[in-house]
């Protein structure tokens, strides 16, 4: 049961525009969400983050919407450059039980930007 | 440099053979966790730790172990018992609350 889906196992964009990375949730529980990037070959590294009192977090060049009725969170890149070509990560926690920050990941999206 | 070390970045095993993998860091981070990537998914909890001398299994923790003996250190040990070894392993660690856990570089286990 995927409780964190990325339905877009890819996704190319010409450098200078907006790239935006979708992710949907299923669990009403959650209420932290990241996103993280990875190279091939490396670990993920960490971009931002959101908790569910708020719908907006911004930083730099990347801003994550939270959508919690429709349990969908959105990355966007603005403007998208070719070093941002890599693998996205959602992923979604929640304080229930003794397992707190136990992280769901979806199953990523390759973004490549196109010089 | 604080951060989380993992080794070795290859590593081959025979049929039968157990295996650890290590995960160091120098971030006094008290939380730890061993996650595995397999292609095309997302990264799958194995195993994890909030505190010295205590772990809990993930979600797929059959076949394999862990200890925590010391706050900076989290082995992995890939049991002859884990039926499909192969895969990309993830070391990642926490401060305490609520923030991101960080990652080592992993380390890429094959069967030989």
């Amino acid at each position: 049961d995927q409780q964190v889906k990325q339905n877009s196992p890819s996704l190319s964009v010409q450098e200078g525009r907006i790239s935006i990375l979708n992710c949907d949730y299923t669990n009403s529980m959650f209420d932290y969400f990241l996103w993280y990037k990875k190279y091939p070959a490396e670990g993920p590294t960490f971009l931002i983050s959101i908790s569910s009192i708020k719908d907006k977090n911004e930083d730099g060049r990347f801003t994550v919407f939270l959508n919690k009725s429709a349990k969908h969170l959105s990355l966007h890149i603005v403007p998208s450059q070719p070093g941002d070509s890599a693998v996205y990560f959602c992923a979604a926690s929640g304080s229930w039980g003794g397992a707190t920050n136990k992280l769901i990941f979806g199953t990523g999206t390759l973004l490549a930007v196109q010089p | 440099d604080g951060g989380i070390t993992q080794s070795p970045k290859y590593l081959f095993r025979k049929e039968g053979q157990n295996v650890t993998l290590s995960c160091e860091q120098n971030l006094n981070h008290d939380a730890m966790y061993w996650y595995r990537q397999d292609p095309g998914q997302g990264l799958r909890l194995i195993y994890y730790s909030q505190i010295v001398n205590d772990f809990q299994k993930g979600d797929i923790a059959e076949g394999y172990s862990v200890s925590r003996e010391k706050k900076e250190s989290f082995p992995l040990t890939v049991t002859s018992a884990q039926k499909n070894p192969t895969a990309f392993y993830l070391c990642a660690s926490r401060e305490e609350g609520r923030g991101p856990q960080h990652f080592g570089d992993g380390t890429r286990l094959s069967i030989l």
